[in-house]
């Protein structure tokens, strides 16, 4: 089955700054890869996804990239601010849509004023 | 609308004990799924159906009972609770959109203690 590997587990940055967290998957037939972001003690909140046929995807301060050639997909999180501290989940499946998904084991991001 | 709703909240059990956790969604989607969530491994699938009547297994399905008799309704039934079945549980439902699929909801989870 899938797999899906995201590094690193813990990032500390400094408000304003950016934020990349990275996730590789196995299967390069998966097509579907959602990020989902988890507040302490509250269910994880979808904030942005990319197909496979796109590269790129922006969302205001939120970007996702797709390498499909390597096998691996990237968020960044531009000019961060403290309310982004939370856990950042990446996921992948073979179904182009959130269903049977395969979680990476989470990030969990810092933002110090 | 409610959205996905769960209960209980949390629930402590001792070893051998069974319970049936609730997982209810009013959005009439289709897709609905049971994940298990523990410290420093990401979310695993439990169970998933795609429409009432419709079950299958996910990653982690041992242990577990799923039924899916109506659309909105989706419960996970621990058989013999064991110290091991200790986690987070979320239930999560994701209807038909645009382009092959809509976005997936979460419900607020139940924290499951056993003893």
């Amino acid at each position: 089955g899938e797999n899906v590997e995201q590094h690193p587990s813990t990032l500390s940055v400094q408000e304003g700054d950016s934020a990349v967290i990275k996730c590789t998957y196995s299967d390069s037939a998966s097509n579907y890869f959602p990020w989902y972001k988890q507040e302490l003690g509250k269910r994880p909140q979808l904030i942005i996804d990319i197909r496979s046929n796109v590269g790129e995807k922006k969302d205001q301060r939120i970007a996702v990239t797709l390498n499909k050639t390597a096998k691996h997909f990237s968020l960044h999180i531009t000019e961060t601010q403290p309310e982004d501290s939370a856990v950042y989940f990446c996921a992948a499946s073979l179904s182009g849509s959130a269903r049977q998904l395969t979680f990476g084991s989470g990030t969990q991001l810092t933002v110090l004023p | 609308n409610a959205g996905v709703t769960q209960t209980p909240k949390f629930q402590v059990l001792k070893t051998g004990q069974s319970m049936t956790l609730q997982c209810a969604q009013d959005m009439n989607h289709e897709y609905m799924s049971w994940y298990r969530q523990d410290p420093g491994m990401g979310l695993r699938l439990i169970h998933y159906s795609v429409g009432a009547g419709i079950t299958d297994q996910g990653e982690v399905p041992n242990g577990y009972n799923v039924s899916r008799s109506t659309t909105e309704d989706f419960p996970l039934r621990l058989l013999s609770a064991a110290p091991s079945q200790t986690s987070v549980y979320f239930c999560a439902s994701t209807g038909y959109g645009l382009a092959g699929g809509g976005e997936q909801f979460f419900g607020p989870g139940t924290r499951l203690t056993v003893l």
